[in-house]
């Protein structure tokens, strides 16, 4: 079964800072990965995505995540942070013909002004 | 409008109590989860229906017993309520046939504490 891990459980960062939030997952095989943005209250929302094709994928917001696939990886990334980015990320795995979608345990991100 | 509803968005029980919670979604998907998040914040899927099939049922207790009259509705109801059932539930959607899988459109949450 896949598994995912997001080493960074908490991250503070200044506004203007640029963000990484790392993701491996664990699977031999073909699959699609997503980040997912839970911000304070609300639901979870699709970030981005990733399918095939060009490994950089850009998502709204100015958020952008490159899949490696020799390391398993598929890294949030973001030039510059701003106060209302303060959020819980999530990395999230699908095997291809699979039907379940498995998170990650969550990155919460606060930007202080 | 709405594309994933659940109702209620609250929920505060004593234990012992049976509850349901209630998700709709009108995006016209064929799939349909629910998923738990705990107080760390971990999500962990419960059950998805496809076209009212039941397809995945991971680890949960008997007590909880998911229901799909049609494939835009999937309601949770839970027996016994424990004090460990305190979480919030969120339902979500995908269209699962003829697109890549895995796109989820998550409801708002039902949060339910347990006393």
């Amino acid at each position: 079964a896949q598994s995912v891990s997001q080493h960074n459980h908490h991250v503070i960062l200044s506004e203007a800072a640029s963000l990484e939030l790392g993701c491996n997952y664990s699977y031999g095989g073909t699959v699609n990965l997503f980040w997912y943005v839970q911000y304070p209250g609300q639901h979870l929302q699709l970030l981005l995505k990733y399918f095939s094709g060009d490994p950089l994928v850009k998502g709204i917001k100015g958020f952008e995540a490159e899949f490696i696939k020799s390391k398993f990886s598929f890294n949030l990334r973001k030039p510059s942070v701003q106060w209302s980015d303060t959020a819980e990320y999530f990395c999230a795995v699908i095997t291809g013909g699979g039907n379940k979608l498995t998170f990650g345990t969550g990155t919460q991100l606060k930007v202080e002004l | 409008d709405t594309a994933v509803s659940q109702t209620p968005k609250y929920l505060v029980t004593q234990m012992g109590n049976d509850k349901s919670i209630k998700c709709e979604q009108n995006l016209g998907h064929d799939t349909m989860y629910w998923y738990k998040q705990d107080s760390k914040k971990f999500l962990k899927i419960m059950f998805s229906y496809n076209n009212k099939e039941l397809i995945i049922n991971e680890t949960v207790p008997n007590r909880f017993s998911p229901k799909s009259p049609d494939k835009a509705h999937l309601n949770l109801h839970i027996n016994s309520l424990e004090l460990g059932d305190s979480a919030v539930y969120f339902c979500a959607s995908s269209q699962a046939t003829g697109r890549p899988a895995g796109e989820l459109f998550f409801g708002e949450g039902s949060r339910l504490t347990v006393l």
